[in-house]
């Protein structure tokens, strides 16, 4: 049973555009959501996180917005540059539990 | 500061051997867990420990095991390895086992032959 989906494996976009990365999850039990970038040959980098008290939360070019009603959260990154290529991570945790559970990644591409 | 690093690199093994993956936590950190990640997957909790005991497991089995040090540096150990277990290993560890947010190390990629 897969708690956290992404449902697009790739996205392709231009510089400067935005690049929008979605994820819905199942658990309503969830509280708390994270993105993880991911370079070939590296470890998942933490990017930015949302608890579950907030629908929105900004840190520079990457804004992050949480639908709880929908259970869908998504990345927007603006503007979109070439270094951001690379596999994006949704992931999701609880208060009652240790553990963050992942999505199975979206492939970003960004070309010149 | 330091991250987290874990050794080795790479490994292959051959299928009923035994492995030892290893993983240093960042500076400050005292909570350590442990993910597979298989091709085209995204990371799957194997379990985590908190100053040096077992903090919850995931749904692996028994020859799944670990062990953190009173350093906070951490061991994962699997015997009898099958095929199937061909993955990247990541560590992560969090200031605490209430912490939400993980740091990843590099990972360590297994091959099983």
């Amino acid at each position: 049973d897969q708690q956290v989906k992404q449902n697009s494996p790739s996205l392709s976009v231009q510089e400067g555009r935005i690049s929008i990365l979605n994820c819905d999850y199942t658990n309503s039990m969830f509280d708390y959501f994270l993105w993880y970038k991911k370079y070939p040959a590296e470890g998942p980098t933490f990017l930015i996180s949302i608890s579950s008290i907030k629908d929105k939360n900004e840190d520079g070019r990457f804004t992050v917005f949480l639908n709880k009603s929908a259970k869908h959260l998504s990345l927007h990154i603006v503007p979109s540059q070439p270094g951001d290529s690379a596999v994006y991570f949704c992931a999701a945790s609880s208060e009652n539990t240790d553990k963050l559970i992942f999505g199975t990644g979206t492939r970003l591409q960004v070309f010149p | 500061e330091t991250g987290v690093t874990q050794s080795p690199t790479h490994l292959i093994k051959t299928r009923g051997q035994q492995v030892t993956l290893r993983c240093s936590s960042q500076s400050g950190h005292n909570t350590v867990s442990w993910y597979q990640q298989a091709l085209g997957q995204g990371p799957q909790f194997i379990f985590q420990y908190y100053r040096e005991e077992e903090n919850g497991r995931g749904n692996f089995p028994p020859r799944f095991s670990g062990l953190q040090f009173p350093n906070y540096s951490s061991e994962l150990n699997v015997n009898a390895l099958e095929l199937d277990d061909s993955a990247l290993y990541l560590c992560a560890s969090s200031e605490d086992r209430y912490s939400y947010e993980q740091y990843f190390g590099p990972g360590t990629r297994l091959t099983v032959t």
